[in-house]
């Protein structure tokens, strides 16, 4: 299979801890896209990559986050200090560059803050 | 901002009785709109992205539509496996989107 993996899928926290969850983007896309969705909501863009480089970042994504994306490969999105409001399901989506593309969803993480 | 609102929030059908999703959006230059399903627990799936008013587009059973102002998704003789959320989104870029919170289909058999 050739889709968006994210690893892991399930992660049980408690209150302060730090949090980092991966992505496989599918191999020929060169955009990488972070999105949280919380329960009855659709998904929230966070942030997203063209290659390695990080375009844009949602004010959503406080000084506690950060991802990357090295040699524009698969990305990491790390979460410092976690807080509770900070459960939720993690998705990452990639596609290719130009029109607005279609992106493709991983399975995403699920994050439970106790 | 961008806005998404889906009506209804959720919809129950009988196995075969069709039906329409609402989409309607409010977007500064509408550059794609996009429809995808997310069964429970799982990451969306995309159906389809229409670019322009009076755009259709259909995969089996649905039937996606576009307006200057709306969008509607129908579902012609459902079955219990087309049960799932349906969402919307839209950009105004090529990149970000910019979801609906969903409407929950339940087909019953």
């Amino acid at each position: 299979d050739t889709g968006v993996s994210q690893n892991p899928r399930h992660k049980i926290t408690k209150r302060g801890q730090n949090v980092t969850f991966r992505c496989d983007p599918i191999s020929e896309h060169n955009r990488l896209y972070w999105y949280r969705q919380t329960l009855g909501q659709g998904p929230e863009f966070l942030t997203y990559f063209q290659n390695e480089a990080q375009l844009e970042k949602s004010r959503l994504l406080s000084d506690r986050f950060s991802a990357e994306r090295p040699k524009g490969s698969f990305s990491t999105l790390e979460i410092q200090r976690t807080e509770q409001g900070d459960s939720a399901m993690y998705l990452c989506a990639s596609s290719t560059q130009g029109l607005p593309n279609e992106q493709f969803f991983g399975p995403g993480t699920r994050l439970t803050v106790l | 901002e961008d806005q998404v609102t889906q009506s209804p929030e959720a919809l129950r059908l009988q196995e075969g009785e069709s039906s329409s999703l609402n989409c309607s959006y409010t977007v500064s230059g509408l550059r794609g709109l996009f429809w995808y399903r997310q069964d429970p627990g799982k990451g969306p799936e995309f159906l389809f992205t229409l670019y322009s008013a009076g755009e259709e587009k259909e995969k089996e059973r649905l039937k996606a539509t576009l307006t200057k102002k709306e969008s509607f998704l129908h579902i012609t003789a459902p079955k219990p496996e087309d049960s799932a959320t349906y969402l919307c989104a839209v950009t105004p870029r090529d990149y970000k989107l910019s979801f609906g919170a969903g409407t929950t289909v339940t087909v019953r058999a």
